[in-house]
């Protein structure tokens, strides 16, 4: 069974710095893009960033692109987002998700919320 | 990237009644299109992936179906754990989903 179990969120104030995590099991991690979504309150589903197998390539939406970070350790099995100069609308859940045998499977999710 | 456009943003209906979510996109892809249920405070939970593949679990009132820029979720009689709001997503190109459509009580 395919299992996604993030970590990490947390209150921060605005300006701060947070890392989540997500550790994956039932599935070959080493083989799979991962993405980090994020839910607002309130809000729809927003894609945040994209990684390739391999960790080569990353792929941000425009309002995070040089504040935030994705990154995987393969021999862990997992997957980060480490955020920088957060800011009060990055609030929201997180979501570690991947296709896996053409279906997208999530995680639990971890809150996220800046404020000061 | 591709712009997934929901219709309608909310739906009235009653128990029974058989209701349709459209998707449309700003261009043609593949079959990688996925629809969600997601209640307050819960993470989204897959119904339909690959435009039109059952999730397990899923009741078979819920079917997907489309091609090219256009798909559907239909549910056939609506019932009451199905009020909730419902997401697509296109996972063919770097993730996008609809705006979201919430099933409300008649």
């Amino acid at each position: 069974e395919v299992q996604l179990v993030e970590s990490g969120g947390g209150l921060v104030q605005p300006g701060g710095s947070l890392r989540v995590s997500c550790v994956a099991s039932g599935f070959t991690f080493s083989n799979n893009w991962m993405t980090w979504v994020r839910q607002a309150p309130g809000k729809g589903l927003e894609r945040v960033a994209t990684i390739r197998p391999d960790g080569s390539d990353q792929y941000y939406v425009d309002s995070v692109r040089g504040r935030f970070t994705i990154s995987r350790d393969n021999a862990k099995n997992s997957l980060y987002l480490e955020m920088n100069s957060l800011r009060v609308d990055d609030t929201a859940v997180y979501y570690c998700t991947g296709a896996v045998t053409g279906r997208v499977c999530w995680g639990q999710g971890t809150l996220v919320s800046v404020s000061s | 990237d591709i712009q997934m456009t929901q219709s309608p943003s909310t739906l009235s209906a009653s128990v029974g009644d058989r209701v349709t979510i459209t998707c449309r996109a700003s261009q043609s892809f593949n079959k990688y299109l996925a629809w969600y249920q997601q209640k307050p405070g819960k993470a989204p939970k897959l119904l339909v992936y690959e435009t039109s593949s059952l999730e397990r679990g899923v009741p078979s009132r819920f079917s997907g179906s489309g091609s090219g820029t256009e798909f559907t979720l239909s549910i056939s009689s609506l019932q009451p754990d199905d009020f909730a709001t419902y997401y697509c997503q296109q996972y063919d190109s770097l993730w996008t989903f609809g705006q979201g459509t919430k099933v409300e009580i008649k």
